[in-house]
């Protein structure tokens, strides 16, 4: 079965410090790993995917399959980066997202 | 380019009566989804349509819920007769193929008392 998990519901920062939002799935085979954020008032919208091996507005996010996880980093928090994070899985030639149940991130001033 | 529509953009209703939801996905997207977002929860995905065509709807209650995608391009949910349990954000999201990023709508909260 297809699970993910994001420990915290809650995770509050202030701006200039680093920021990890912890993601950890479940799933057999190679997945596909996505985080999708939801600022206030907007859309949920894809932020970054791990076949990209991308930066995008600072956060990072490396797959560690030995670990399951699928962290979400940033050096240095913005207060714009409060938002509504999840992490999200595809299974190996699957269509369908499993998402996980989010993270809220306040960055404080 | 517009985004994904959807409406009403909130509905309140007493169980057992029934509400439908509308979507209409970015031009030329061939792939929808319907999801229902719980309070504290993420979304979970209803049903999957490809063209008019129903790809997975494996956790769609279809006692109660049914969709539609006639004309391979809007879409329409409906719940009938709808559960207390039925209170949350339902979102659409639809993507130009399956495996492409998915784009998502608003979303409709529904609250059912």
């Amino acid at each position: 079965a297809q699970r993910v998990t994001q420990p915290e519901k809650l995770l509050s920062v202030f701006k200039g410090a680093p920021v990890e939002l912890k993601c950890n799935y479940s799933y057999s085979g190679s997945p596909e790993l996505f985080w999708y954020v939801q600022y206030s008032r907007q859309r949920l919208q894809l932020l970054l995917r791990h076949i990209s091996r991308e930066s995008i507005k600072g956060f990072t996010a490396d797959l560690n399959k030995g670990e399951t996880s699928f962290h979400l980093k940033k050096p240095f928090a913005q207060e714009e980066d409060s938002a509504m994070y999840y992490c999200a899985l595809k299974g190996a030639g699957a269509q369908k997202l499993v998402f996980g149940q989010g993270t809220r991130l306040t960055i404080n001033p | 380019e517009a985004g994904v529509a959807q409406s009403p953009r909130y509905k309140i209703i007493e169980k057992r009566q029934s509400v439908a939801f509308w979507c209409n996905p970015i031009s030329g997207h061939a792939t929808l989804y319907w999801y229902q977002q719980i309070l504290g929860q993420g979304p979970k995905l209803l049903i999957q349509f490809q063209n008019n065509g129903v790809v997975d709807d494996s956790q769609l209650p279809k006692d109660r819920f049914s969709a539609e995608r006639l004309k391979g391009v809007d879409s329409t949910l409906k719940i009938q007769p709808a559960k207390l349990e039925d209170s949350a954000v339902y979102l659409c999201a639809s993507s130009l193929e399956p495996l492409k990023e998915q784009y998502f709508g608003p979303g409709t909260r529904l609250t059912v008392t």
